[in-house]
């Protein structure tokens, strides 16, 4: 079955800092998808990614950059120079090909960013 | 163009009364799921429809049922509440929801007494 663990429950950073989110997954299906979302106090899941598993190429935007390693079936999240703004949980998701539309979730880890 | 709605933003209900949620999505899109985030926690996966039909269920109580709309907006309903069934529903919609991003209202914070 499917599961996504994402072991921080909780990070506090001061502002600037670097930041890594890890999420680590598990699936028997070799086609699978794999998302990040922000949820902000406001309760609003904000998608921010989503990789196929036959592509392992890391991407970034601006601030944000994503590792995927199949290996170590993770897919890590970093935060460059981090930003009050910034606070907020973040969810690592994964959706498998034979699951339809379903997306399992982690626990989700609460970034907050300190001034 | 507008996101994915859901009505009401705030519900408070008594055990055993029955509530229903409210969802539109984004404008083309033909898919809706829904989702239960219990405080604290990751969302769980309750159904999905797409063009009208069920396509998905996750493992909820026969309490939990949904419906889709010719305008492929959606409904949930809840019967008998239970007190655990206090969280936020957020409802997702992508266009033909198979490999497609989901993108998620801004949910329904139920409350039941």
């Amino acid at each position: 079955a499917q599961k996504v663990t994402q072991a921080q429950t909780e990070i506090s950073v001061v502002e600037k800092e670097d930041v890594t989110l890890d999420c680590v997954y598990e699936t028997r299906d070799t086609t699978y998808y794999l998302f990040w979302y922000k949820q902000p106090p406001s309760g609003e899941l904000v998608f921010l990614i989503r990789r196929n598993s036959f592509d392992e190429q890391n991407e970034i935007s601006g601030r944000y950059s994503w590792n995927f390693q199949k290996s170590t079936s993770s897919f890590n999240f970093t935060i460059t120079a981090s930003q009050v703004v910034d606070s907020a949980v973040y969810f690592c998701a994964l959706r498998e090909e034979t699951s339809g539309s379903r997306l399992t979730f982690g626990e989700g880890t609460q970034l907050t960013v300190n001034p | 163009d507008a996101g994915v709605t859901q009505s009401p933003t705030h519900l408070i209900k008594t055990r055993g009364q029955q509530v229903t949620l409210r969802c539109s999505p984004i404008s083309g899109h033909k898919s809706v799921s829904w989702y239960q985030q219990v405080l604290g926690q990751g969302p769980q996966f309750i159904f999905q429809y797409y063009e009208k039909e069920e396509r998905g269920r996750g493992n909820f109580p026969d309490r939990f049922s949904a419906r889709q709309f010719p305008n492929y907006s959606s409904e949930l309903n809840v019967n008998a509440l239970l007190l655990g069934d206090s969280a936020l529903y957020l409802c997702a919609s992508s266009y033909a929801g198979t490999i497609e991003t989901q993108y998620f209202g801004p949910g329904t914070r139920l409350l039941v007494l």
